[in-house]
C-alpha cells in the first residue's frame, strides 16, 4: 500500500540558512499533520491542514510556516534555522473523520550546524 | 491539558515470551482515542494498535493487545510471543475527539528482545 513520502530524506543546513520540507500524503489522504521530534525525544506537533487551510496548530516556531496545497501535498518552510532545529521532521496523512489514526511518513533529518 | 505518562524508560523481554508495556494518562474528557505507534531504528513511526475511549472491548492486531481500563486512565499494550522485530521504540499516544488535530505523546519505552 501506498505511504506517506516525504523529501527531502536528510538536509544539512547551515544557521540562518532556510529550509523546504515536502509531504505527498496517501492517496485520498485530505488531512495533513507535521511533528518534530528531537533527539531522544517524543514527537511534537507543529500544525496540521485540511483542505489547504490551517486547521490546528501547535508548537510551531514563528520562523516556521506551512501550507498545503490543491493537490494535498503540504511543504514546512523553515526560516532563520538554529542550532536547536536539528531534528526528525516528521509529516502524517489521514482522512477527516473523528480519531482517524495519523500514518506517519519516514521523517525528514534536519541537521544545522 | 491532557498527559500521557510512560513510566518504563527500557524494558526487555526473551524471544517467544510476553512483555506488557505500561502508559497511563489525564484527561477530563470522555471521549477520545488511544494509540500505541513503534519506532525501530530506522526512525519510522509504524501504527501498532488503535482503541477508541467509548469501546469498551480491549483492540487487538495478531500478538498486539491492549488492556484499556477507562476509570484507570490506563492503557497497556501486551506483546505475545515475542520476536527480534519487535525491539524499538514504543509510544503510547493520546487524541481528543474534540476539535483538536494533535497526538499527545508519552515520552516511549525502549523494548530489547532477547534471542
Amino acid at each position: 500500500a501506498a505511504g506517506v513520502i516525504q523529501s527531502p530524506r536528510h538536509l544539512i543546513k547551515e544557521k540562518r540558512e532556510t529550509a523546504t520540507l515536502k509531504c505527498y500524503p496517501i492517496p485520498r489522504h485530505d488531512t495533513v499533520y507535521w511533528y518534530q521530534q528531537g533527539p531522544g525525544q517524543d514527537p511534537q506537533f507543529l500544525i496540521s491542514f485540511y483542505e489547504k487551510m490551517q486547521s490546528d496548530k501547535g508548537s510551531i516556531p514563528d520562523r516556521f510556516s506551512a501550507q498545503q496545497f490543491s493537490d494535498y501535498h503540504s511543504e514546512l518552510n523553515m526560516s532563520s534555522l538554529e542550532l536547536g532545529d536539528s531534528a526528525l521532521y516528521f509529516c502524517a496523512s489521514s482522512l477527516r473523520t473523528p480519531g482517524e489514526t495519523q500514518y506517519f511518513g519516514p521523517g525528514t533529518r534536519l541537521l544545522v550546524l | 491539558a491532557q498527559t500521557v505518562t510512560q513510566s518504563q524508560p527500557e524494558m526487555s523481554v526473551q524471544e517467544a515470551e510476553t512483555v506488557t508495556l505500561s502508559c497511563t494518562y489525564d484527561t477530563s474528557e470522555s471521549d477520545y482515542y488511544l494509540f500505541w505507534y513503534k519506532q525501530p531504528p530506522s526512525r519510522q513511526m509504524i501504527l501498532v494498535i488503535r482503541q477508541e475511549a467509548y469501546k469498551q472491548q480491549n483492540a487487538t492486531e495478531n500478538r498486539f493487545s491492549v488492556n484499556f481500563q477507562k476509570a484507570a486512565k490506563s492503557f497497556s499494550l501486551k506483546i505475545s510471543d515475542s520476536q527480534l522485530g519487535d525491539a524499538a521504540m514504543y509510544f503510547c499516544a493520546y487524541r481528543s475527539a474534540g476539535n483538536t488535530d494533535k497526538l499527545i505523546f508519552g515520552t516511549g519505552t525502549r523494548l530489547q528482545v532477547f534471542p
